[in-house]
């Protein structure tokens, strides 16, 4: 596609509950990062992979959170059993190869645990 | 992120005049710095980028500079347009680095 596509855009999750959350890089890009943003903050990295290697997690808040790239293209961010402080907004860059160039961002998928 | 921060939160400037936003980062290992631009709603745009062995990149109406001595980076937008207002953001890699790190942001408003 023309860039990255997140879906959904919005999701609403009673809190206890799992969500999935997709996202389509841009077409041949190796790299893909996962994001979260506060509101007002900036966004906080939270994982990368190389093609289907994850490569970095240290990003991730807890064990509730679970990423997966396994055919070196789609990612899903898992989270399960969601709380309140898991709303914000979940960001995924992509880039041709990896390291020191630019990220290129979707429009990320705004997250609200009642 | 702990490695970027920024000076002010808020701008506000007259359309037509030149902005000028400042960023501090405090890892010195730091190589890699790019300026983002986000509009209510989207994800951050890229602007603009420059890497340790520059002090100076130009583009299109924007310019970046960046200080090494004193851990500092600038981004300067000419004769400011309202399609201007949005939060900036710096980030940079450090050395080997998988992680981008992004300041908390300034907001800049264009006033017509």
């Amino acid at each position: 596609g023309a860039g990255v596509s997140q879906s959904p855009r919005y999701k609403v999750a009673k809190r206890g509950q799992d969500v999935a959350l997709r996202c389509d890089p841009i077409s041949g890009h190796v790299s893909l990062f996962w994001y979260q943003q506060a509101l007002g903050q900036g966004p906080e990295f939270l994982t990368y992979f190389q093609n289907e290697a994850q490569l970095d997690k240290s990003g991730l808040p807890s064990d509730r959170f679970f990423a997966e790239r396994p055919e070196g293209s789609v990612s899903t961010l898992k989270i399960q059993r969601t709380q309140q402080e898991d709303s914000a907004v979940y960001l995924c860059a992509s880039s041709p190869y990896g390291i020191n160039e630019k990220l290129f961002f979707g429009s990320g998928t705004q997250l609200s645990v009642l | 992120g702990e490695s970027v921060g920024l000076h002010l939160p808020t701008l506000s400037v007259q359309e037509g005049d030149n902005s000028i936003i400042n960023c501090a980062y405090s890892n010195s290992a730091s190589d890699y710095f790019i300026w983002y631009k986000q509009e209510s709603g989207k994800g951050p745009q890229f602007i603009i980028d420059i890497r340790s062995n520059m002090d100076k990149r130009q583009g299109q109406r924007v310019t970046v500079l960046l200080n090494k001595t004193v851990k500092h980076l600038s981004l300067q937008i000419a004769a400011t347009q309202p399609g201007d207002s949005a939060v900036y953001f710096c980030a940079d890699f450090g050395a080997g680095s998988y992680q981008l790190t992004f300041g908390k942001g300034t907001k800049l408003s264009v006033i017509p």
